[in-house]
């Protein structure tokens, strides 16, 4: 089955920095490769998404990359801000799995400012 | 605005009693998911459900069995609680096969 790895597991980042989260995935067939976020108390929450048909999308401060040939893909948060401070998650599936996410160990970003 | 709840936000049980946990959702989605959250392992899924009365196992479904006998409601069942099952437990639900997946807000299960 799929395997999710991420990187780093802690992030500690000064106020506008910008921080970078990787992760590696296995499964070749994997296509969908979502990000989510949670703050500490709070469900996990999707910040953006990418399909394997794309190599990168922008929301604002946020981006993913996607390298389909190394099997890995990025979150990239620019100008950080203490309210970015959360666990994120990224994590991957298929579209012949009913939705079922594999997802990555989390990592903890602190925003200091 | 997808509501996604669960019975209890924290639940304290004894080894070897039987635990229900109950998530429902209320827009008619036909994918639901348990995971377990353990710092260091990320969300791990122990089963989830792509119709009503239909279940799949997860990556760690020892331990555990579901029930889904309405679309709205997915229940995880502890069939005799053990000490490691003492984690955080969140449901999940997505519309079709892609996509966001909405969660619960959790419950917190000390098993002593």
């Amino acid at each position: 089955g799929e395997n999710v790895e991420q990187h780093p597991s802690t992030l500690s980042v000064q106020e506008g920095d910008s921080a970078v989260i990787k992760c590696t995935y296995s499964d070749s067939a994997s296509n969908y490769f979502p990000w989510y976020k949670q703050e500490l108390g709070k469900r996990p929450q999707l910040i953006i998404d990418i399909r394997s048909n794309v190599g990168e999308k922008k929301d604002q401060r946020i981006a993913v990359t996607l390298n389909k040939t190394a099997k890995h893909f990025s979150l990239h948060i620019t100008e950080t801000q203490p309210e970015d401070s959360a666990v994120y998650f990224c994590a991957a599936s298929r579209t012949d799995s009913w939705g079922k996410l594999q997802f990555g160990a989390g990592t903890q970003v602190v925003v200091t400012p | 605005d997808v509501k996604v709840t669960q019975s209890s936000r924290y639940l304290v049980k004894r080894t070897g009693e039987k635990v229900f946990l109950e998530c429902v959702q209320d827009m008619d989605h036909e994918n639901m998911f348990w995971y377990r959250q353990d710092p260091g392992l990320g969300l791990r899924l122990i089963y989830f459900s792509y119709d009503v009365k239909m279940k799949e196992k997860g990556d760690i479904p020892e331990g555990y069995s579901v029930s889904r006998e309405k679309k709205e409601r997915f229940s995880l069942i502890l069939e005799s609680a053990s000490t490691n099952q003492t984690s955080m437990y969140l449901c999940a639900s997505i519309p079709d096969t892609f996509g966001e997946q909405f969660f619960g807000p959790g419950t917190r299960l000390t098993v002593l």
